[in-house]
């Protein structure tokens, strides 16, 4: 079935580190990718995202190649901050058909925590 | 961006006791919901997906009469545990997507910390 795999965390790193979260997903067809972020005590914020192959999405200065050969949409970021502390979340999305219905869904994978250290 | 938001944003309950939790899309029309759940350091897993005024589709090993979701309206989708017992405690969130309308992607609330002693 279709998965998310993320790089096991957690990930502490000093400020100005370059941060790759690794990411690689299964599924048929070609799906949505996704990046989300989880600051402490609040909701998932959408960061990044690209809808095909080769695709980059970037945003706060992280970014994220779509590269359908290896299954892969890793996240980078050149130096990171104190403020980058959080837990990142790779996802997929993909809408498909069954039995006649049309349908959506965003699968995550498991989520890596972030520490970032002054 | 658009703002989901939940209510409550913490519950604490009694064994057997049934627990409602409020989903509403701020400024926009939410075509899809999403109910998770999430346990402590674990990945969001899907509970079900609603469409407004549909019954709502739940994954497999999810009891749809243990948990109640209703998406009576285009900003308003509730959860409701039955029942509830310790194993059910648990981070959960909902999500509102627009479904190509404005947005076209999917926002998610803030989470509600379900504790049943």
């Amino acid at each position: 079935g279709d998965s998310v795999t993320q790089m096991e965390g957690p990930v502490t790193l000093s400020e100005e580190a370059f941060l790759t979260i690794n990411c690689t997903y299964t599924a048929t067809g070609y799906p949505s990718l996704f990046w989300y972020v989880q600051y402490p005590g609040e909701g998932l914020q959408l960061l990044l995202k690209a809808t095909k192959a080769d695709d980059k999405g970037s945003n706060k200065g992280f970014e994220a190649t779509y590269r359908k050969e290896t299954t892969s949409f890793h996240l980078e970021k050149g130096s990171v901050q104190v403020s980058d502390s959080a837990v990142y979340f790779c996802a997929h999305w993909f809408e498909g058909r069954a039995g006649g219905t049309s349908y959506g869904k965003l699968t995550f994978g498991q989520g890596t925590i972030l520490t970032v250290h002054p | 961006g658009a703002v989901v938001s939940q209510h409550p944003s913490w519950v604490i309950c009694k064994s057997g006791t049934s627990v409602k939790i409020e989903c509403r899309s701020l400024d926009f029309q939410a075509t899809t919901m999403f109910w998770y759940r999430q346990f402590p350091k674990q990945s969001l897993m899907l509970m079900a997906t609603s469409n407004e005024g549909s019954k709502a589709t739940y994954e497999q090993g999810v009891e749809k009469d243990k948990f109640l979701i209703n998406h009576a309206s285009l900003t308003l989708s509730t959860l409701t545990v039955t029942s509830a017992h310790p194993e059910d405690s648990s981070f959960y969130i909902c999500s509102a997507r627009d479904g190509g309308g404005i947005y076209n992607e999917q926002f998610f609330g803030p989470g509600t910390r379900l504790t049943v002693l």
